[in-house]
């Protein structure tokens, strides 16, 4: 079974330019979660997704984070404009929906604002 | 006060000795617990998650719970150099769309 994909697994911007990250989630997972992870700190959540809706965004910068799930499958999360702390790792992952609600990480995108 | 606490190390132990993790929640209400291992630049991994209040052991792993204490453990037994990590704790709150909520983690070193 193939893992949650991500790309790019890098990204170096200047601050105040925009960037957009793409998951894939494991073939089936009708949950898909992003969140970001500071040097140091645990991941916290910024979105999540159940299917095309959003069911959690509540910590999600919304003047300048956005994401989208299209068809229920990848999804995009985009920064316009970047700031220097939104340097991080984003991680997306996915959950099936079964009883233990098991999420399954990507390989996270390293973000680093300039 | 942090929703999910713990220790952020680093826990120095020797190789062979048990490791001992700890993590409080403010949350009563919450009612899973996960353990979930992160190794420097790689994102986490399940190591397993708990549901009821006691032990639940899976191969040198054991998760307790006591939720009258608002605590999660999990211990390590026979640590292994490469059981150096840093290990987060994730609690599920209360009410819908099974989000989790992580700890800070602690850094485990286990040294030959």
């Amino acid at each position: 079974e193939a893992g949650v994909a991500q790309s790019p697994r890098y990204k170096i911007i200047e601050k105040r330019q925009s960037v957009a990250f793409w998951c894939n989630p494991i073939s089936g997972h009708a949950t898909l979660y992003w969140y970001q992870q500071i040097l140091g700190q645990g991941p916290k959540l910024l979105i999540q997704f159940q299917n095309n809706g959003v069911v959690d965004d509540s910590q999600l910068p919304k003047d300048r984070f956005s994401a989208e799930r299209l068809k229920g499958v990848d999804s995009t999360l985009k920064i316009q404009p970047a700031k220097l702390e939104d340097s991080a790792v984003y991680l997306c992952a996915s959950s099936s929906g079964d009883r233990e609600e098991t999420q399954y990480f990507g390989p996270g995108t390293r973000l680093l604002v300039l | 006060q942090k929703e999910v606490e713990q220790n952020s190390g680093p826990l120095s132990v020797p190789e062979g000795a048990i490791a001992s993790l700890n993590c409080t929640y403010s949350d009563r209400g919450s009612q899973s617990f996960f353990w979930y291992r992160q190794y420097s630049g790689k994102s986490p991994e399940l190591i397993m998650f708990i549901y009821s209040n006691g032990d639940k052991e899976d191969g040198r792993f054991t998760a307790q719970l006591n939720k009258a204490s608002q605590y999660v453990s999990l211990l390590i037994r026979d640590s292994q150099p490469s059981d150096s990590a840093t290990y987060l704790c994730a609690v599920r709150p209360p009410g819908g769309y099974n989000k989790l909520i992580f700890g800070a983690g602690t850094r485990l070193a286990v040294h030959p």
